[in-house]
């Protein structure tokens, strides 16, 4: 059972204009989200994090919106550029628990066109 | 640039064949992590060691076998493997191992088995 999902595979948004990843969760106990990018032949990087006692967390033109109530997180990408074109994944876990609970989402592919 | 080094990048075996995975970190983190990511699926945590120390296993097949040396090198000894292990194999660190840690990946081994 996934307890993180990310329901659209791919997403393709023209470059200037906003992107929005979306990414669900299942389990209730999680109280820290963090994003992820991965350009092919690389591995994952860090983008951004939010934990639970927030629900916006801004960095430059990356923007991540948390939604405890519906278990909702988004990502907000303004304005979106070609160098953004990779893989972002949704993650969470428990700041009380360990790295290793580090559960993560299958990954939305953003393609910024010109 | 994240500071983690994996080889080889690329790996072809034999399902006789044993072979080594090995990554470094010099971030002088003290938390190390191996990774699986297969197709469509999300990244699935294989092993943690911390400070050389391995204190997870999460049920992964004994033709896996992890070694620790230092804090710094991780490796991932491989024997018997079958067709499904064929994957991206990725190498992580972290300061610690606590639930808000962020995870420096590597670019990762993509591992096909014949």
């Amino acid at each position: 059972d996934q307890q993180v999902k990310q329901n659209s595979p791919s997403l393709s948004v023209q470059e200037g204009r906003i992107s929005i990843l979306n990414c669900d969760y299942t389990n209730s106990m999680f109280d820290y989200f963090l994003w992820y990018k991965k350009y092919p032949a690389e591995g994952p990087t860090f983008l951004i994090s939010i934990s639970s006692i927030k629900d916006k967390n801004e960095d430059g033109r990356f923007t991540v919106f948390l939604n405890k109530s519906a278990k909702h997180l988004s990502l907000h990408i303004v304005p979106s550029q070609p160098g953004d074109s990779a893989v972002y994944f949704c993650a969470a876990s428990r700041i009380t628990g360990t790295a290793s609970k580090l559960t993560f989402g299958t990954g939305t592919r953003l393609q910024v066109t010109l | 640039e994240t500071g983690v080094t994996q080889t080889p990048r690329h790996l072809v075996m034999g399902m006789t064949n044993k072979k080594s995975l090995k990554c470094e970190q010099h971030l002088g983190h003290n938390a190390m992590y191996w990774y699986k990511q297969s197709a469509k699926k999300p990244l699935e945590l294989m092993f943690v060691y911390s400070l050389e120390e391995r204190v997870e296993n999460n049920s992964v097949p004994s033709r896996f076998s992890p070694e620790c040396p230092n804090s710094s090198h991780l490796f991932l000894h491989l024997h018997t493997l079958q067709p499904e292990d064929s994957a991206l194999y990725l190498c992580a660190s972290s300061q610690g191992t606590g639930g808000n840690e962020k995870l420096f990946f590597g670019s990762g081994t993509q591992l096909s088995v014949l």
